[in-house]
């Protein structure tokens, strides 16, 4: 159980365009989801955090107008990444939670690596 | 403000040796301890966590961990290492009662045969 999953896995795309990534919570209802950035050999960046039905917040430093995030129902958050430029390549991870037993277990998402030309 | 520091970038062990990656912590609060590993182009898998029960904590894969309050440690560790075991390896605080992670910057598992 708890299974997150990511589409695409993998995605390039030309500079200036924009890109959709979809992050799904299949066998449970997600009451929140994270969006993370890797870049080669580093740690994991968290850039916000999401609520269903609400605005994300963004950490300090995540351009939101850039990184738009949307998490319409409790099981689907989509992360579109606009007017993308080579330096927004990276690989982008999603974890989605729900409350069990007092606490938050978070799952994450298989990834999606994000190339831009 | 909770960190993690993981103190060794890279480890290097043999087949069948035992492996030790060391996380040290910071946190105001009681906190939530886990340990990911990630192989390469994938996403993160739990391996265990810590959340105030035992402070040995078995996981999967014959991976475990020792929570010690008192040296702020929540080293990984595993008797005997397989090849398949060479991944990055992240240790990870939550404060108790909310959902932010802090991951650490990771430790490369390096498995020679």
């Amino acid at each position: 159980g708890a299974v997150v999953s990511q589409h695409p896995s993998w995605v390039i795309c030309k500079s200036g365009t924009s890109v959709k990534i979809e992050c799904r919570s299949l066998d449970f209802q997600a009451t929140t989801m994270f969006w993370y950035r890797q870049f080669p050999k580093q740690s994991l960046m968290l850039m916000a955090t999401s609520n269903e039905g609400s605005k994300a917040t963004y950490e300090q430093g995540v351009e939101k107008d850039k990184f738009l995030i949307n998490h319409a129902s409790l099981t689907l958050s989509t992360l579109t990444v606009t007017s993308a430029h080579p330096e927004d390549s990276s690989f982008y991870i999603c974890s989605a939670s729900y409350r069990a037993e007092a606490s938050y277990e978070q799952y994450f998402g298989p990834g999606t690596r994000l190339t831009v030309t | 403000a909770q960190s993690v520091t993981q103190l060794d970038s890279h480890v290097s062990v043999s087949e069948g040796t035992p492996v030790l990656l060391r996380c040290n912590y910071s946190s105001s609060y009681s906190p939530s301890l886990f340990w990911y590993v990630q192989h390469p182009n994938k996403g993160l898998q739990l391996l265990l966590k810590y959340t105030s029960a035992a402070t040995l904590v078995k996981g999967i894969n014959g991976f475990e961990a020792e929570f010690k309050k008192s040296e702020t440690s929540f080293h990984l560790t595993k008797p005997s290492a397989h090849m398949s075991d060479a991944a990055e390896y992240f240790c990870v605080v939550r404060n108790t009662g909310f959902q932010k992670l802090v991951f650490g910057t990771g430790t490369r598992l390096l498995v020679s045969p």
